[in-house]
């Protein structure tokens, strides 16, 4: 069973530039999550989805961070403008509402350095 | 914040020693799981402990969980340089939004 892949791995941005980071979930997961990591701290919530639903985007900063899952699979998180306080890794996971739902399988994530 | 200890704190151990991490809450949940990070890797559970376990053993792993005082421990027994990670305690918040810890360093040399 594959696991959940992002890319891109690394991106390196000059501060107001934007990004996209793009995440593929493990076949069959319909819940997908996306969590900022800033250098030595844990994970932090951004947003997740039910299939192509929003359930909680409480922790996404909304005037420059988005992110969508519009066929309940795939999904995009972007930042507009980044800032250099956005350097962090991002990470993407997803679990089984059906199943376990407690255990959410993580991406390798991507670095971003804004510069 | 819903955790006690904020800072990330670092272990460094000799291979074979046995090692204890451990972790409070502040709110209330009905599960904690452990997470280990190898570097440049994403999070992998390793273990799920609920409120009504009070221990749970996986292979080399123990986790304890105490609701009175709202906090976890990991232990692993006779640790590798394998075992050489970043180690992450994390609840459930409302629906399942989980909710990690600093985490603890972990450095198992040979």
């Amino acid at each position: 069973e594959a696991g959940v892949t992002q890319s891109p791995r690394y991106a390196v941005l000059q501060e107001g530039q934007a990004v996209s980071f793009w995440c593929d979930p493990i076949s069959g997961h319909d819940t997908l999550y996306w969590y900022q990591q800033p250098r030595d701290q844990g994970p932090q919530l951004l947003v997740y989805f039910r299939d192509e639903a929003v359930i909680d985007n409480s922790q996404l900063p909304s005037d420059r961070f988005s992110a969508v899952r519009p066929k309940g699979t795939n999904s995009t998180l972007k930042i507009q403008s980044a800032k250099q306080g956005d350097t962090a890794t991002y990470l993407c996971a997803s679990s089984f509402a059906g199943g376990n739902q407690d255990t959410q399988y993580f991406g390798p994530g991507t670095r971003l350095l804004v510069l | 914040s819903q955790w006690g200890e904020e800072n990330l704190q670092a272990l460094s151990i000799q291979e074979g020693e046995d090692v204890t991490m451990n972790c409070s809450y502040k709110t209330y949940t009905t599960v904690v799981q452990w997470y280990r990070q190898k570097s440049g890797k994403g999070p992998a559970q390793l273990i799920l402990i609920r409120s009504n376990e009070r221990e749970k053993r996986s292979g080399r792993l123990r986790a304890t969980l105490d609701t009175s005082s709202q906090s976890s421990s990991l232990s692993i027994t006779g640790t590798l340089a394998t075992d050489t990670a970043v180690y992450f305690c994390a609840t459930t918040s409302s629906g399942q939004k989980l909710v990690f810890g600093q985490g603890t360093i972990l450095k198992v040399y040979l």
